[in-house]
């Protein structure tokens, strides 16, 4: 059983459209997290979630939004894909809550974002 | 503030020897560093992580070492295999709430035969 899953695993698109990133855990978790990874490697958090509500919230354009139907769900949905957009998306997820201390954070394999 | 600075960018390393990867902080209110293991085409997975309680901390052939007056801490790994090879990201965060991980820009290994 994949304990973090995200759909699609490529995503190949135009400049301008509008796309969605689906994640997904069953490990329990509360807290869930958006990060994306750039081709030089570098890891950077997006966005973070705890049961349902928006806790971090890093400089990134509001051309992104992450909607959390569930504790269980996250997802990210870019408007207008610029070619700065291209990149490896990872969903991850922790136990982590509120004044409790930190937790691992699970990854999932992540989305490959090609905006041409 | 809350940089954290990864040192190689790229290793490599004979089968058998010793891999040592350096990070530095600047935050003194990171008390949670762990290292993440990621293999190409997949996301980073925890390998180890410290807290500032202890100077080290061994898990079979890997080790962290802490060292909170100088704000560094190095994954050093024994024996390096083939199987090492991978990209290795240091993290740091606070430990209560729900403080963000503040990742190195990594470290490409690569274990030589």
């Amino acid at each position: 059983d994949t304990a973090v899953s995200q759909t699609p695993k490529y995503l190949v698109t135009q400049m301008g459209n509008d796309k969605s990133i689906k994640c997904e855990q069953n490990l329990g978790h509360d807290t869930m997290y958006w990060y994306k990874q750039d081709s030089k490697k570098f890891l950077k958090i997006m966005f973070s979630y705890n049961n349902k509500e928006l806790i971090i919230n890093e400089t990134v354009p509001n051309r992104f939004s992450p909607k959390s139907p569930d504790k269980a769900h996250l997802n990210l949905h870019i408007n207008s894909l610029e070619l700065g957009d291209s990149a490896v998306y990872f969903c991850a997820s922790s136990r982590g809550l509120a004044g409790v201390r930190q937790e691992t954070q699970y990854f999932g394999p992540g989305t490959r974002l090609l905006v041409l | 503030q809350q940089q954290v600075k990864q040192s190689p960018q790229s290793l490599i390393v004979q089968k058998g020897g010793i891999s040592i990867i350096n990070c530095a902080y600047e935050n003194t209110a990171f008390d949670y560093f762990p290292w993440y293991q990621q293999f190409p085409g997949k996301g980073p997975a925890l390998l180890i992580a410290i807290r500032p309680d202890v100077s080290e901390k061994k898990e079979g052939r890997f080790t962290i070492s802490f060292n909170k007056s100088a704000k560094q801490f190095s994954l050093h790994i024994m024996d390096s295999q083939p199987g090492d090879s991978a990209t290795y990201f240091c993290a740091a965060s606070r430990t209560f709430g729900n403080e963000k991980l503040t990742f190195g820009t990594g470290t490409r290994l690569t274990i030589i035969p």
